[in-house]
Formats: C-alpha cells, structure tokens, sequence
C-alpha cells in the first residue's frame, strides 16, 4: 500500500532562510505525490503535485519539491523563508484502487519562522 | 471563485446527540471525499465518492457514521449518536476523480466539532 512518513513533526527557521520539509514515500507503483499547506483554522491548499515528466516541480508561493526514485523521496523546498510561510505542511500520495483515487496523507509538518 | 463548501463551520453538541455535517462540492466535480482531523492521528479518510456513489467507506466508523450524496449538489455525513471521541475536525474535498494531473483535492474549510 501506498504510504508517505515526513521526518520531523516540527521544523523552525529564520525568516530569510532556507526551508526543507522532507517527505518518504512508499509505493509499489510509479506515485503521484503531493505537498498541501493549511493555514491556521482553514482547509488545505495544494502547493505542487508530482505525477510524471519533469521530476522537479513548481509550485505556488515560491514551494518546489523534487522527486527522487532512487531515494524514495519528495522533500519540499523554498530557498528563503517568509514569515507567512508559517503553517502545516502535509505530503501525501495518491492511493489508487478499483473505485478510484483517494490520498493517503503524512502526519504533518509544522513550519515555524521566527524573525 | 470555485471552492467547496462546509456548513456549519463549528458545531458542539453533547454526548448522544445527531450530528449532521454538509458539504457543497465544486461544480463538476464527481468525487467527494470525506476526511477526520485531529491531533493524534492526523488526517484520516473516512469516505468517498465518484458520481454520488460511494465507492469506499471503510475509514467510517459503520455503527455511527453515515455518508451520503442526496445529489450532485450535496453531500452529508452524519454522526448518531455521538461520542467525545468524534470531536475532531472533519473535512470535505472534491475533485475530477481521475488519474494523473487531475488527481487534485480541492478542501473545505472544515467542521469543527467538540462534543462534550
């Protein structure tokens, strides 16, 4: 089954720095992954999502995440940390079965930047 | 501006009690996705569905927990009777339902609810 672990529940850096959220996946398949963010009492917003082609992506608000087979990752970047970065981040991947497509999600990282 | 939509927002209620949660998808969509929030085991799936029917409920609580599409337009999960242990915040997503680059969820903002 397709599962992801992100290392680290809690990750805090200054405003200015780089910023690295890192993700593992396990899969049997080629996955589709993904990063969300969720702000504070709000849902969660797709930042990137990895499917096939380019293994580097682009995502909103300056997020990029690469995928690496080799290493089973998909670790999330911004080279410099804004203080409204400050939130949960969640990697998931996409779990497909008969019916369908469902994401199965990490525990979360909370991103903290201090000035 | 699409987006899904969650009502109520907060709901606490007591121990026993009915709990009714609503959730408009973007129109469109034919899959939504119901999702339980809370601190010890983060964000678990409960249910979903694919042109109203439900595809996979095994995440759900079969006893309590009941989810249905009355339409295209609507979605509900309901939660009777209710325990302490359901306070969480419960989440509604839509999406095409297909593979590859339209494999994307879109969130509500949620459902908080405390029961007491």
């Amino acid at each position: 089954a397709q599962s992801v672990t992100q290392l680290g529940s809690h990750v805090s850096v200054s405003e200015g720095a780089l910023v690295l959220l890192r993700c593992n996946y396990s899969s049997s398949v080629p996955p589709y992954l993904f990063w969300y963010v969720q702000y504070p009492n709000q849902g969660l917003q797709l930042l990137l999502k990895y499917t096939t082609g380019a293994t580097l992506v682009k995502g909103i608000n300056g997020f990029e995440a690469e995928f690496k087979k080799s290493e089973t990752s998909f670790h999330l970047t911004k080279p410099s940390a804004h203080m409204s970065d400050a939130a949960e981040y969640f990697c998931a991947v996409s779990l497909y079965s008969n019916s369908g497509y469902a994401l199965n999600f990490g525990k979360g990282t909370s991103l903290l930047v201090t000035p | 501006d699409a987006r899904v939509t969650q009502t109520p927002r907060h709901k606490v209620t007591e121990m026993g009690q009915e709990v009714t949660m609503r959730c408009q998808p973007i129109l469109g969509h034919n899959t939504v996705f119901w999702y339980r929030q809370t601190m010890m085991q983060g964000l678990e799936l409960l249910a979903y569905f694919r042109n109203r029917a439900p595809l996979d409920d095994s995440g759900m609580p079969k006893d309590r927990f009941s989810a249905e599409m009355p339409d295209a337009t609507l979605a509900t999960l309901k939660i009777q009777p209710s325990e302490p242990r359901d306070s969480a915040v419960y989440f509604c997503a839509s999406g095409l339902g297909t593979g590859g680059s339209k494999n994307i969820q879109y969130f509500g903002a949620g459902t908080r609810l405390s029961v007491l």
